[in-house]
């Protein structure tokens, strides 16, 4: 079974702070994937990367960034924290679609609050 | 207007029933289909994943794809309370450009 891991399940910070949130997928995946869940929204992708130190703008990337350095890790950096990047973030992974069709698998979620 | 429209519900049924649960997209671009689903504070997980118009069964569970009307569905028979969850339905186009619907709560009550 594919296992994406995201390390923090609950993560509270201040407007302002630098945050970081980590993925690591153990199915030596090419592409990788930071989503945003709002109710209402649904899902939004924020950024995708299709290889090491490769990373592709979503639908709404302004305020983050990321890196990936490494095959297995893909992190999610919201430069200086505002409100209203309080969400849920999902990171997914899944194969190149030339050498499979499966789809997405995620992780369990980042909640993240900005007070 | 989203590519992937998704009626959020909420929905609630009876253990037992039959479960509906839709979606509609506008672009006959997109070529794969799949249904997640997502219980309370985690993430989503897969339920089915089809490519071609038709029928694909899976247990209780059966998904429909229409690419003449643009219609995907999901069916639930005999739902059961475990089957309680939000389900995302989406679908892909090209090689990484992936929809998602917005969700529909079900809540089914013993």
């Amino acid at each position: 079974d594919v296992k994406v891991t995201q390390s923090s399940r609950y993560l509270v910070k201040r407007t302002g702070e630098k945050v970081f949130l980590e993925c690591v997928q153990d199915m030596d995946h090419e592409n990788m994937f930071w989503y945003r869940q709002d109710p209402g929204l649904g899902l939004r992708l924020i950024y995708f990367s299709y290889d090491v130190k490769m990373k592709e703008k979503g639908d709404i990337p302004e305020g983050y960034s990321v890196s990936r350095e490494k095959k297995e890790r893909f992190s999610l950096i919201l430069e200086s924290a505002s409100t209203n990047q309080t969400s849920m973030y999902l990171c997914a992974s899944r194969p190149p679609r030339g050498k499979s069709n499966q789809p997405q698998h995620f992780g369990d979620g980042t909640r993240l609050s900005i007070l | 207007q989203k590519e992937v429209e998704q009626d959020p519900g909420p929905l609630s049924v009876p253990e037992g029933a039959i479960v509906s649960l839709n979606c509609t997209y506008s672009n006959s671009a997109f070529q794969y289909f799949m249904w997640y689903r997502q219980y309370s504070r985690k993430g989503p997980e897969l339920l089915m994943y089809t490519y071609s118009s038709g029928n694909k069964e899976d247990g209780r569970f059966t998904a429909q794809v229409d690419k003449s009307s643009k219609y995907i569905s999901l069916f639930i028979r005999d739902s059961q309370p475990s089957d309680s969850a939000t389900y995302l339905c989406a679908a892909i186009r090209n090689n990484n450009d992936m929809r998602f619907g917005a969700g529909t709560r079900l809540t089914v009550k013993p």
